[in-house]
């Protein structure tokens, strides 16, 4: 079993609707989660941080984690198609000289 | 958030040139860079981890000779690809860790290198 499990989609939903993307993890010691998004031959650009179980909203993103299931989640509103771009999980122990465990990542379309 | 500048954005280069590619933190500084290679609609694939001042750690099968890492100071990382092959030519992404803060990371621009 991988690390980090992350449907690669495509995704395709309608402007406006709610994108809810999901990760798995198997590693316990896990307790800091990441979402990075990344457009077409650019880098990743960080999202969301959070290190405790619970939601966290920053404007029309939430990332949600739950640790008891090993599970997380970022949630999109009022999605645009400008949030069409591929969006990567991340997660790495509670310690600064750890690696960072990467999803493949999932690639969403926003339909016009 | 933190801001990585990575240079150059893209490079095309003959066959058996060497190649190198900065990655600096422009606003923080970076006691760890990773390096990064990924293929079209795949996965960031780690290389190395570069801590400053001292030797970079290699992943499993990353061949430390050709794909050469300097991390002589917080604000700056290199990598150096070596005898560049077609095969080489990829998306390569740096990302760094800064000693205050969480343990995030920022990613460059990331570098597409073209190997003729």
């Amino acid at each position: 079993q991988k690390e980090v499990e992350q449907d690669p989609g495509p995704l395709s939903v309608p402007e406006g609707a709610i994108v809810s993307l999901n990760c798995t993890y198997s590693n316990s010691a896990f307790q800091y989660f990441m979402w990075y998004r990344q457009y077409s031959r650019k880098g990743p650009e960080l999202l969301m941080y959070t290190y405790s179980s619970g939601n966290k909203e920053d404007g029309r993103f939430t990332a949600q984690v739950d640790k008891s299931s090993k599970y997380i989640s970022l949630f999109i509103r009022d999605s645009q198609p400008s949030d069409s771009a591929t969006y990567l999980c991340a997660m790495s122990v509670m310690n600064r000289d750890d690696k960072i465990i990467f999803g493949k990542g999932t690639r969403l379309h926003i339909l016009p | 958030g933190a801001v990585v500048s990575q240079h150059p954005s893209w490079v095309i280069c003959k066959s058996g040139t060497s190649v190198k590619i900065e990655c600096r933190s422009l606003d923080f500084q970076a006691t760890t860079m990773f390096w990064y290679r990924q293929f079209p609609k795949q996965s960031l694939m780690l290389m190395a981890t570069s801590n400053e001042g001292s030797k970079a750690t290699y992943e499993q099968g990353v061949e430390k000779d050709k794909f050469l890492i300097n991390h002589a100071s917080l604000t700056l990382s290199t990598l150096t690809v070596t005898s560049a092959h077609p095969e080489d030519s990829s998306f390569y992404i740096c990302s760094a860790r800064g000693e205050q803060g969480g343990t995030e990371a920022f990613f460059g621009q990331g570098t597409r290198l073209t190997v003729v």
